[in-house]
């Protein structure tokens, strides 16, 4: 079946601009997570939802990042006014429900010039 | 708080040879754990995890690990590894409290030929 679908796997912009990252989940999945990984790094968590609502959001950098996920399907994680040390690759995972094991897709790579 | 160390950054073995990746974790409970491979422009993929029950687990791909609480270790093993194990490999934990993940900076594995 079909896994974690992100787009685009790719996005360049200028500094200063305004993004958004899309998620699509397995179908069925209850559970969405955001995790941002850093060149040389792990993922490191930012967000995660069960159904329509942000469950723990502790890991937003700061005010410029939000995510919805209105239906408790695609989520959408938004950056505004872009910094070059936002660059990174952006990993969405789903999983059945919250404490299954999360299935990542393959990411969106930001770079801002 | 939850940690995870992955104390090589590169580890190069001939194709054949054993593996063994090294990760210690800090977490006062009992953690959930995991192993996840990462190849290049891909997504994380689950190779095994633990959660309860037999320290030795086994994954996909010919892997397994081995959970040791007195060493706070979960070292990721394989008896012969093949040229497309070369990747990189992220240990990872998460609390029975919550469910983000927290991952080490991972260690990229090179295969000789």
């Amino acid at each position: 079946g079909a896994g974690v679908s992100q787009t685009p796997s790719n996005k360049v912009t200028e500094k200063g601009k305004y993004v958004e990252l899309r998620c699509d989940p397995i179908s069925g999945h209850t559970a969405l997570y955001w995790y941002r990984q850093s060149l040389g790094q792990g993922p490191e968590f930012l967000i995660y939802f069960q159904g329509t609502g942000a469950a723990d959001d502790s890991g937003l950098p700061n005010d410029r990042f939000f995510a919805v996920r209105p239906e408790g399907s695609v989520s959408t994680l938004k950056i505004q006014r872009t910094e070059r040390g936002d660059s990174a690759v952006y990993l969405c995972a789903s999983s059945l429900t919250r404490g299954q094991p999360q299935h990542f897709g393959d990411g969106t790579r930001l770079s801002i010039l | 708080a939850q940690s995870v160390t992955q104390p090589d950054i590169h580890i190069t073995v001939s194709e054949g040879a054993s593996l063994e990746l090294r990760c210690n974790y800090s977490y006062g409970a009992t953690p959930y754990l995991f192993w996840y491979v990462q190849s290049p422009g891909q997504g994380l993929q689950l190779l095994l995890k633990y959660f309860s029950g037999d320290t030795l687990v086994q994954g996909i791909k010919g892997f397994e690990a081995e959970f040791k609480r007195s060493q706070s270790s979960f070292n990721l093993r394989k008896p012969s590894v093949h040229w497309s194990d070369a990747a990189e490999y992220f240990c990872a934990v998460k609390s029975d409290r919550d469910d983000k993940i927290i991952f080490g900076k991972g260690t990229r594995l090179h295969i000789l030929p």
